[in-house]
Order: C-alpha cells, then sequence, then structure tokens
C-alpha cells in the first residue's frame, strides 16, 4: 500500500525565516510526487510535479527537491502570504493516476 | 480561463437523506477524480473516469456512495442513507488525461450531516 508522511504536522516562522517541509514515501513505482498548496476553505492549489530522483523544480520562493525515499519543499525567505497547508502526494504506476496524499504541513508565517 | 467548479459549496442534511454534489471540471479534460477530505486527515481517493471507460471505484468507501459522469463533461457524486461519519469535505479534480497528467482541483463541497 503507497503510504505519505509529512513532518512537521505544523511549522510558524518569522517572515525571512528560511526552512523546509519533509514528505516522505513509500510507493510500490513513483511515476510522480506532488506538492499542492491549500488555503482554508479552498481546493488545492497544483505547485509542482517531480518524476526522478535528483529532480528539482523551483518556484518564486519555493524549491521542491525528490530522492528515492522523501523530497523536500525548501522555502526561502517566506513571506506571511506564503502561509498555507503545504500537501505532497504519489502517484504509482498502474495505479489509474489516482494521488495518495499526506496529511500535510500547516504553515504560518508571521510579519 | 475556467477553472474546475462545483456545487454546492455547503451541504448541511440530516442523518439518512440522500445528497448529491455536482462537479463541472475544466473543458476538455478527459479525466475526472473524486476525493474526500476528512477533518485532520489526508486527502481519500474515491472514483476516477475517464473518458467512456469503465470508471475505477476502488476508493468509494461503501454501496452507499455512487458517481455517474456523461461523457468527459459533469459527473455527481451521490450518498444515499448519509451518515454523521460522512461529514468531509469532497473534492474534484481534472486532468487532461496526457502524460503529465496533473490533476486540478474545484473548490470542493463540504457535507455536514446532523
Amino acid at each position: 500500500e503507497d503510504q505519505v508522511t509529512q513532518s512537521p504536522e505544523a511549522l510558524r516562522l518569522q517572515e525571512g525565516e528560511s526552512s523546509s517541509l519533509n514528505c516522505s514515501y513509500t510507493v510500490s513505482g513513483l511515476r510522480g510526487l506532488f506538492w499542492y498548496r491549500q488555503d482554508p476553505g479552498k481546493g488545492p492549489e497544483f505547485l509542482f510535479t517531480l518524476y526522478s530522483a535528483g529532480e528539482e523544480k523551483e518556484k518564486e520562493r519555493l524549491k521542491a527537491t525528490l530522492t528515492k525515499k522523501e523530497s523536500f519543499l525548501h522555502i526561502t525567505a517566506p513571506k506571511p502570504e506564503d502561509s498555507a497547508t503545504y500537501l505532497c502526494a504519489v502517484q504509482a504506476w498502474g495505479s489509474n493516476y489516482k494521488l495518495t496524499f499526506g496529511k500535510g504541513t500547516l504553515l504560518t508565517v508571521n510579519p | 480561463g475556467a477553472g474546475v467548479s462545483q456545487s454546492p459549496s455547503n451541504k448541511v442534511t440530516e442523518k439518512g437523506k440522500d445528497v448529491e454534489l455536482r462537479c463541472d471540471p475544466i473543458s476538455g479534460h478527459t479525466a475526472l477524480y473524486w476525493y474526500r477530505q476528512r477533518l485532520g486527515q489526508g486527502l481519500e481517493f474515491l472514483i476516477y473516469f475517464q473518458g467512456n471507460s469503465a470508471p475505477d471505484k476502488s476508493g468509494l468507501p461503501s454501496d452507499r456512495f455512487s458517481a455517474e459522469r456523461t461523457g468527459e463533461s459533469v459527473s455527481t457524486l451521490t450518498i444515499q442513507r448519509t451518515q454523521q461519519e460522512d461529514s468531509a469535505v469532497y473534492l474534484c479534480a481534472s486532468s487532461p488525461g496526457d502524460l503529465t497528467d496533473t490533476q486540478y482541483f474545484g473548490p470542493g463541497t463540504r457535507l455536514t450531516v446532523l
């Protein structure tokens, strides 16, 4: 059974204080690892897809990296508007493309 | 362009009643998914539609849950004889069905069963 564990469950940062979120996974055969951002009362918003170990992707203050066992979402000099829940999900080969999600990390960035 | 839309945004019902939730996918997206998000839990896959193929119903939690999709357009998720444990946010996602297969989510329907 595919599993995704995210840590920490919650993270408080001061504006400008860089940090990383972790996503550990076990999957029968990884087709892709996805990062989403979810604001309260809204649906998840797509951020990145990573397909193979060593791959990195960046968007503004966010950078996602992937190894064979985990992914990190690095947040550089965060701003209050980066406050959200960040969700990690894996997609396995032969799974009809369904996503298996972790419980998310609630990030709060204080001004 | 327009994203995935869902209706209603909120639904309050009494235990034992049936409810119907609607999803309008992004135009041209051939794949459609339903997920459930319960408080403090990760999103759980419910059902997947791809074009005219038979749907993947492997995530439906009980036979009280069913879903339909007409072609590559609107989908409805029906929950019969609702129970309190059905209270959750129900999210719909669609994807182009190409090799990248990124799923784009709607805003969800918050279902509360009293």
